[in-house]
């Protein structure tokens, strides 16, 4: 299995503009987090689905991010306009079907500079 | 709100030396704790989870649990160079409720 799988890797942009982030989960996995990293903050959870629905928005600091799960392989996180201190590492991770004790398998990350 | 607290370290031992690393977790309902090591500019990989009170081995690595006084450690023998990271402690909540709750890390240096 390829892992969880996120683009871009990279991502430079200016404030103000639109930007998307991307995943695909490891197949068969019901669950996909995404998660935002930063040295002050550390990893914070953004939002959660569960089966394709999101369960848990409550980490999304505010209507400028938006997620969507359209199907069970492919996930976005949007942000709308974009600030300089969204600046950031993104993950995403995807945990399998069964029992809610197994571990989190995290992609690459996006590296997200805002300027 | 539910917790979990590390020391930031860094947290600096001799090769060979034991690294001991802590995590406190303030949610008396958690039922089970993750161990993650994140090299510098890389995701977190889990390192062990531990369920049950007491000791839990797999090689070098040895994850402790005490839910009485709501830690959970791991400790790392004969530490090499590589294991230089930062260590990021995870908790589960009761249920099925499959959030983490994360630590901000430990930073780890192993001196060769």
């Amino acid at each position: 299995d390829a892992g969880v799988i996120q683009s871009p890797r990279h991502e430079v942009t200016e404030m103000g503009q639109e930007v998307t982030l991307r995943c695909k989960p490891i197949s068969g996995h019901n669950s996909l987090f995404w998660y935002r990293q930063t040295m002050m903050r550390g990893l914070e959870l953004l939002i959660y689905f569960n089966n394709n629905v999101p369960i848990d928005d409550s980490g999304m600091p505010e209507d400028r991010f938006s997620a969507k799960m359209p199907n069970a392989s492919f996930s976005t996180l949007k942000i709308q306009p974009s600030e300089p201190r969204d600046s950031a590492v993104y993950f995403c991770a995807s945990r399998p079907s069964g029992q809610a004790n197994t571990e989190a398998f995290f992609g690459q990350g996006t590296r997200l500079t805002v300027v | 709100q539910k917790e979990v607290e590390q020391n930031s370290g860094p947290l600096s031992v001799p090769e060979g030396a034991i690294a001991s690393l802590n995590c406190t977790y303030s949610d008396r309902g958690s039922q089970s704790f993750f161990w993650y090591r994140q090299y510098s500019g890389k995701s977190p990989e889990l390192i062990m989870f531990i369920y049950s009170n007491g000791d839990k081995e797999d090689g070098r690595f040895t994850a402790q649990l005490n839910k009485a006084s709501q830690y959970v450690s791991l400790l790392i023998r004969d530490s090499q160079p590589s294991d230089s990271a930062t260590y990021l402690c995870a908790v589960n909540g009761d249920g099925n409720n499959r959030k983490l709750i994360w630590g901000l890390g430990t930073s780890l240096a192993v001196n060769p």
